[in-house]
């Protein structure tokens, strides 16, 4: 199976900070990644599908690149309501896989 | 507006089992990629399985294989997951998701408990 690695695990940062969370593939997928914010209790959110492309309705501030094995998810002014976990995906192989989670903190 | 809504969690013991369901309007279930992912308390998410939209094809993570089973019922428009010979490592909520780029809509979720 194909092992997603995110770093950092956890992250503290200010209202305003720039932000990136990066996605290893343990190998080459394209540009086969998604992203999702998960608020607790609350089911995950799709921010950006085949690594680059913004879904409909989230806001422009999120971004993300990357191909190959190694992908990023930019934030690029926190907001408050950005506080929350963010998970990558890889949707290249028939089993799916997800990282292991960067839990997003307010410092 | 698309809705999946989850059903059938609960309480087993180990070696039960259980059928989750999911209930979809505003789509039609066959039209889509269909998936099941689990998030243990307090841990990330799993990816569980797959149902392509003709229902052709399927695929399930290692640590399901062989136990778990997905399926659809296009009449119903609901997809399900058998799960068999379940273990405390199962013990998750369970969501449905529908994959159109990323996972797009999801349900709210079915707790699943494996205890004796």
């Amino acid at each position: 199976d194909i092992q997603m690695t995110q770093s950092p695990s956890s992250l503290s940062a200010s209202v305003g900070d720039r932000v990136t969370i990066t996605c290893r593939a343990s190998q080459s997928i394209g540009r086969y990644v998604n992203w999702y914010q998960q608020k607790p209790g609350k089911a995950p959110k799709v921010l950006i599908y085949t690594a680059s492309s913004l879904q409909s309705g989230v806001p422009s501030r999120f971004s993300g690149s990357g191909s190959g094995t190694d992908f990023t998810l930019t934030i690029s002014s926190l907001q408050p309501e950005d506080f929350a976990t963010y998970y990558c995906q890889q949707s290249y192989s028939s089993t799916y896989t997800f990282g292991q989670g960067t839990k997003l903190e307010i410092k | 507006e698309v809705q999946l809504v989850e059903s059938g969690g609960g309480l087993v013991q180990p070696g039960g089992s259980l059928r989750l369901s999911c209930a979809a309007s505003g789509i039609t279930l066959g039209s889509y990629w269909m998936h099941w992912v689990r998030q243990a308390p307090g841990k990330g998410l799993v990816w569980v399985s797959r149902m392509n939209s003709d229902g052709s094809s399927s695929s399930y993570a290692d640590s399901v294989k062989g136990r778990f089973t997905i399926s659809r019922d296009n009449a119903k428009n609901t997809l399900y997951l058998q799960m068999n010979s379940l273990r405390a490592e199962d013990t998750a909520v369970y969501y449905c998701a529908r994959e159109l780029g990323g996972f797009d809509y999801w349900g709210q979720g079915t707790l699943v408990t494996v205890s004796s």
